[in-house]
């Protein structure tokens, strides 16, 4: 059964400061690995999605990377803004029939 | 080209009582997803359909949570009788015939409260 894991659950950080966070699963039989934003009260909006072939995605001031052989995939974000502060969620696919497995989110705080 | 749709977005409730939601995936995704994401935590997956079969249903409480999916189209996620723990927000998605490259669609959610 595949479980992820985020770490850290909450980060609050200073406006512009470069930040990375965690995401890690327990089987390493993944074949998408992407993450998500949450703004409260909101939907998923879909940020970088990593096929099992590629290492990383890259979308403005996103990075996010895939390390198969270890269970971990980060997102590292540069030059943070207020406007970044939300859930960030991260799922893998895995399974013949294509099942989605989401973490337990980090809820990222930047500070003017 | 049209998103997921789910209706209704709110629903307040009280316990015992019943709610059914409604989920319109994208046109021609042979995949539709339910999940329950409770206050604070990440989404879990409830029931997958591919096409009109059940692939996971391993996490719906069969005895108060009902799913069907319509000719492989439209999907109702019922819950009968409601308990103050199922407030939360249901979140339908969908997706194209299984394969590496088939991202997941979501809906808006909608959101329950049970009083």
């Amino acid at each position: 059964k595949q479980e992820v894991t985020q770490i850290p659950a909450a980060l609050s950080v200073p406006e512009g400061e470069n930040l990375v966070l965690n995401c890690s699963f327990t089987d390493s039989a993944i074949y998408n690995l992407q993450w998500f934003r949450q703004d409260p009260g909101k939907g998923l909006t879909s940020l970088l999605l990593i096929q099992s072939s590629q290492r990383e995605q890259t979308s403005g001031r996103l990075n996010a990377s895939l390390d198969k052989s270890s269970g971990r995939s980060t997102l590292y974000i540069a030059a943070s803004q207020p406007g970044d502060s939300a859930t960030y969620l991260c799922a893998a696919y895995s399974g013949g029939y294509q099942k989605v497995t989401f973490g337990t989110g980090t809820k990222l705080q930047v500070i003017p | 080209e049209a998103g997921v749709a789910q209706s209704p977005r709110y629903k307040i409730i009280e316990k015992r009582q019943s709610v059914a939601f409604w989920c319109n995936p994208i046109s021609g995704h042979a995949t539709l997803y339910w999940y329950q994401q409770i206050l604070g935590q990440g989404p879990k997956l409830l029931i997958q359909f591919q096409n009109n079969g059940v692939v996971d249903d391993s996490q719906l409480p069969k005895d108060r949570f009902s799913a069907e999916r319509l000719k492989g189209v439209d999907s109702t996620l019922k819950i009968q009788p409601a308990k103050l723990e199922d407030s939360a927000v249901y979140l339908c998605a969908s997706s194209p015939v299984q394969g590496s490259r088939n991202t997941i669609y979501f809906g808006e959610g909608s959101w329950l409260t049970v009083v």
